[in-house]
């Protein structure tokens, strides 16, 4: 099947850094990926749509200039975290779209980020 | 708008009782229905799914009908198993650019 990895799995910095996270379709081609936070004992919350070779797309409430999305080419997608704050510690996942006609989606692993 | 409701957690259950999660949503397309479970500290796989009105989608016991007169995709297992306890999220999606809109999740624990 479909893999999607996430790398790291977990990271840990200092407030102010920045931090990129990467998402990988590992064994297809993802014309689309999708980024997600997910807070501790809640569901996911989509951040951003990310195609290939063009801007993201931001959910409402979500800032582009902090979370940048960078979809480079059909099997990577980065988000960076700039400047973070604790608030930013969380649990980010990628997924990317499979491309085929039953739209299933299939999700990395998730990136444990903790802003000390 | 689209929405994904599930019934709130936790559910505790023994081992071998019957399970059902209720999942509701509201769509204004024709989506596709999923449900995800995820095991502590991982990432979230696939359970099941189903593409079209009264398709089933079944796996590892669990099974799930998409009603669309009822705009419902309960999850059902017939005997649940200790190595069931999990978070499981029930998602529609694909039709409004591809985006997957999630249920607030259900914990799953189930006691020997």
């Amino acid at each position: 099947g479909a893999v999607v990895s996430q790398h790291p799995s977990w990271v840990i910095c200092k407030s102010g850094t920045s931090v990129k996270i990467e998402c990988r379709s590992l064994d297809f081609q993802a014309t689309t990926m999708f980024w997600y936070r997910q807070f501790p004992k809640q569901s996911l919350m989509l951040m951003a749509t990310s195609n290939e070779g063009s801007k993201a797309t931001y959910e409402q409430g979500v800032e582009k200039d902090k979370f940048l999305i960078n979809h480079a080419s059909l099997t990577l997608s980065t988000l960076t975290v700039t400047s973070a704050h604790p608030e930013d510690s969380s649990f980010y996942i990628c997924s990317a779209h499979s491309g085929t006609l039953d739209n299933e989606q299939f999700f990395g692993p998730g990136t444990r980020l903790t802003v000390l | 708008g689209d929405s994904v409701t599930q019934m709130e957690g936790p559910v505790t259950l023994s081992e071998e009782a019957f399970l059902t999660i209720n999942c509701t949503y509201t769509a204004t397309g024709y989506p596709s229905l999923f449900w995800y479970v995820q095991y502590p500290g991982e990432g979230l796989q696939l359970l099941l799914k189903a593409t079209k009105a009264d398709d089933k989608g079944s796996n590892k016991g669990f099974e799930a009908t998409y009603r669309k007169e009822t705009t419902s995709f309960h999850l059902e297992k017939g005997s649940v198993q200790v190595s069931d306890s999990a978070v499981y999220f029930c998602a529609l999606g694909g039709y409004n650019f591809n985006k997957f809109y999630f249920g607030s999740g259900t914990k799953l624990n189930v006691k020997p």
